[in-house]
């Protein structure tokens, strides 16, 4: 079965302040895909980053920054020097190749609330 | 480029009654799929639509169902609506198939509510 935990349901910080976002993940599949994205209170969901099971380079884009472990099956998320535009939910999820078929479904976790104060 | 759009953006419907919702993809985007998003939970997957044939579907009771039309926007029916389907629905377009590491674009999403 394929699923997404994150465990932190909110987190709240002061503007400036480094903050990471955790994200587990199950799949059988053996080729998947990891994905970021932002729903900020207008409901639309952004995309933020997409990491194949392949690559497990981690990358620093801008303030952005992803670390992905398959050991631990974690593909953690990092915003440095936060701002208050950052205050969103971020959701981490998952696609793959599914039994019976072939699918580019998301698979989500339940979102993490993020808050910067300023 | 013209993103995702839905419509409407709001409904509110009583227990029984019939819902559409309708989605048009990104400019180009062939492949159409549909989240629902209760308050406080992530995306469920609900189906995809791929040159208008359903490929793959979610844990959703057939009541649910959908259209995907030749200039590949699409519908989302559900029938006898409970009180469970309140929930935000999400409208993703991709393109070039239904392979896993496509990006899916969300649209803005209809915030249904049924009384």
């Amino acid at each position: 079965a394929q699923k997404v935990t994150q465990a932190q349901t909110e987190i709240s910080v002061v503007e400036k302040e480094d903050v990471t976002l955790d994200c587990v993940y199950e799949t059988r599949d053996t080729t998947y895909y990891l994905f970021w994205y932002k729903q900020p209170p207008s409901g639309e969901l952004v995309f933020l980053i997409r990491r194949n099971s392949f690559d497990e380079q981690n990358e620093i884009s801008g303030r952005y920054s992803w670390n992905f472990q398959k050991s631990t099956s974690s593909f953690n998320f990092t915003i440095t020097a936060s701002q208050v535009v950052d205050s969103a939910v971020y959701f981490c999820a998952l696609s793959g190749m599914n039994y019976g078929g072939a699918t580019n479904k998301l698979i989500f976790g339940t979102g993490t609330l993020l808050a910067v104060q300023p | 480029e013209t993103g995702v759009t839905q419509s409407p953006t709001h409904l509110i419907k009583t227990r029984g009654q019939q819902v559409t919702l309708r989605c048009s993809s990104q400019s180009g985007h062939n492949t159409v799929s549909w989240y629902q998003q209760a308050l406080g939970q992530g995306p469920q997957f609900i189906f995809q639509y791929y040159r208008e044939e359903e490929n793959g579907r979610g844990n959703f009771p057939p009541r649910f169902s959908g259209l995907q039309f030749p200039n590949y926007s699409s519908e989302l029916n559900v029938n006898a609506l409970e009180l469970d389907d309140s929930a935000l629905y999400l409208c993703a377009s991709s393109l070039g198939g239904t392979r896993a590491y496509n990006e899916q674009f969300f649209g803005p999403g209809t915030r249904l509510t049924v009384l």
